[in-house]
């Protein structure tokens, strides 16, 4: 069965860091393109950052660009979040979802993980 | 930024009869619009890809149709496991981005 499951989520204050994981299995991580997307609680769903299979070209949200990083150790099945600098509307449910290709572009997500809370505040 | 708009916001339909949920983009997507469903406490769910293709266990009454900037989503029976959030997703090839709807919630009248 494929399978996504975040971790690292809590509770931090406004300027601080943390870093979401995502374990992959059931499939051959390698092979696919991942996203991670989120949702404050009660609100709709936001893109926020993309990962080619390869490691190459990831690309992030305007929202939260120059503040989170996405990564991917492949030898490892698993997609990180960097996130830094964190504010208060950062606060949400954080989803990893799977692209059905090797590439982002032009696909849809086909697998999402059951999320985890980040929450900001002081 | 392609804005992509929902309609309605809250659709309530009695069981077996037909759910129709409208998906407009602000500007052509072509057909890479999909479609998810999120049911209370759960993750989203793909339902719909390429505007019309139903993901692998999709039940039947689920359709897609629609292309450019109109699509629908509809429910031609709607269950009371159907009660849920339906979101609609553009995936715009370049530049690269991903934007949804603001979802729409089906209740079962």
């Amino acid at each position: 069965e494929m399978r996504l499951v975040e971790s690292g989520g809590g509770s931090v204050v406004p300027g601080g860091s943390l870093r979401l994981s995502c374990a992959a299995s059931g499939f051959t991580f390698r092979n696919y393109a991942m996203s991670w997307v989120r949702q404050a609680p009660g609100k709709g769903l936001e893109w926020v950052a993309g990962h080619t299979a390869s490691g190459g070209s990831p690309t992030h949200a305007d929202s939260v660009k120059g503040r989170f990083t996405i990564s991917r150790d492949n030898s490892k099945n698993t997609l990180y979040l960097q996130m830094n600098s964190l504010r208060a509307d950062d606060s949400a449910f954080y989803f990893c979802a799977k692209h059905p290709g090797f590439d982002y572009r032009g696909y849809h997500f086909d697998l999402w993980g059951q999320g985890t809370l980040v929450t900001v505040s002081s | 930024e392609i804005v992509v708009t929902q309609s309605p916001a809250t659709l309530s339909v009695s069981p077996g009869e037909r759910a129709t949920l409208s998906c407009r983009a602000s500007q052509s997507v072509r057909n890479y619009l999909a479609w998810y469903q999120q049911k209370h406490g759960q993750s989203p769910r793909l339902l719909i890809y390429g505007a019309f293709t139903r993901a692998t266990g999709v039940p039947a009454r689920f359709s897609g149709s629609g292309s450019g900037t109109d699509f629908t989503l509809t429910i031609s029976s709607l269950q009371s496991e159907d009660v849920a959030v339906y979101y609609c997703q553009q995936y715009n090839n370049w530049p690269p981005e991903w934007t949804f709807g603001q979802g729409t919630k089906v209740e079962v009248k």
